[in-house]
């Protein structure tokens, strides 16, 4: 079975700064990866996902993400957040492109002006 | 390309009753899959149709049942509604071999009282 560990509830940080949501997953087979993001009172957004390849992958609003399979980790980095960043974020496994994704609990991210 | 549609956006219901959600998947996708989303948690997987066919459950107990169509839209159906059920129903389409993965409508918010 496939589980995801989202490390930390809430990140708060200042706007323009960097930030990283930290993300370990847990299965015994290959794997994809997503991060989803979901604003205030709607349904969820891909930002990003890792299928194969290049284990650096970059998504939609200047996000971007690091495959690391020794340490079973898919950390979600921005170099700049804005206001707008303020969301819930979502880190989630498959083990096929078509199969039910497992979902995190989700890390509220704050941006502070 | 029309995204997923889900209706109703909101409904309140009263312990005992039935409900029927529906959801419209993005053009050229085949496969549809239910999440219930309680607040402040990471989205469950319910069910997942493909051709019309159960293709894939979660830990959901049986009063949860769906519906895929010809043209693949697709119900969920609850009975016996419980105070629990309260939650965010979010629908997901995407191809059988979803390279591109999933698309998430902005989902039903169903309150039991």
């Amino acid at each position: 079975a496939q589980s995801v560990t989202q490390l930390d509830s809430q990140v708060p940080v200042f706007e323009e700064a960097p930030v990283e949501l930290r993300c370990n997953y847990s299965s015994s087979v290959s794997v994809y990866l997503f991060w989803y993001v979901q604003y205030p009172n709607q349904g969820l957004q891909l930002l990003l996902k890792y299928l194969s390849g290049s284990t650096l992958v970059k998504g939609i609003n200047g996000f971007e993400a690091e495959f690391n399979k020794s340490q079973t980790s898919f950390h979600l980095r921005k170099p700049s957040v804005h206001i707008s960043d303020t969301a819930e974020y979502f880190c989630a496994v498959s083990v096929s492109s078509a199969s039910k994704i497992i979902f995190g609990s989700g890390t509220r991210l704050s941006i502070r002006p | 390309e029309t995204g997923v549609t889900q209706s109703p956006t909101h409904l309140i219901k009263t312990r005992g009753q039935q409900v029927t959600l529906r959801c419209s998947s993005q053009s050229g996708h085949n496969t549809v899959s239910w999440y219930q989303q309680a607040l402040g948690q990471g989205p469950q997987f319910i069910f997942q149709y493909y051709r019309e066919e159960e293709n894939g459950r979660g830990n959901f107990p049986p009063r949860f049942s769906g519906l895929q169509f010809p043209n693949y839209s697709s119900e969920l159906n609850v009975n016996a509604l419980e105070l629990d059920d309260s939650a965010l129903y979010l629908c997901a389409s995407s191809l059988v071999s979803g390279y591109y993965g999933y698309t998430f409508g902005s989902g039903t918010r169903l309150t039991v009282v």
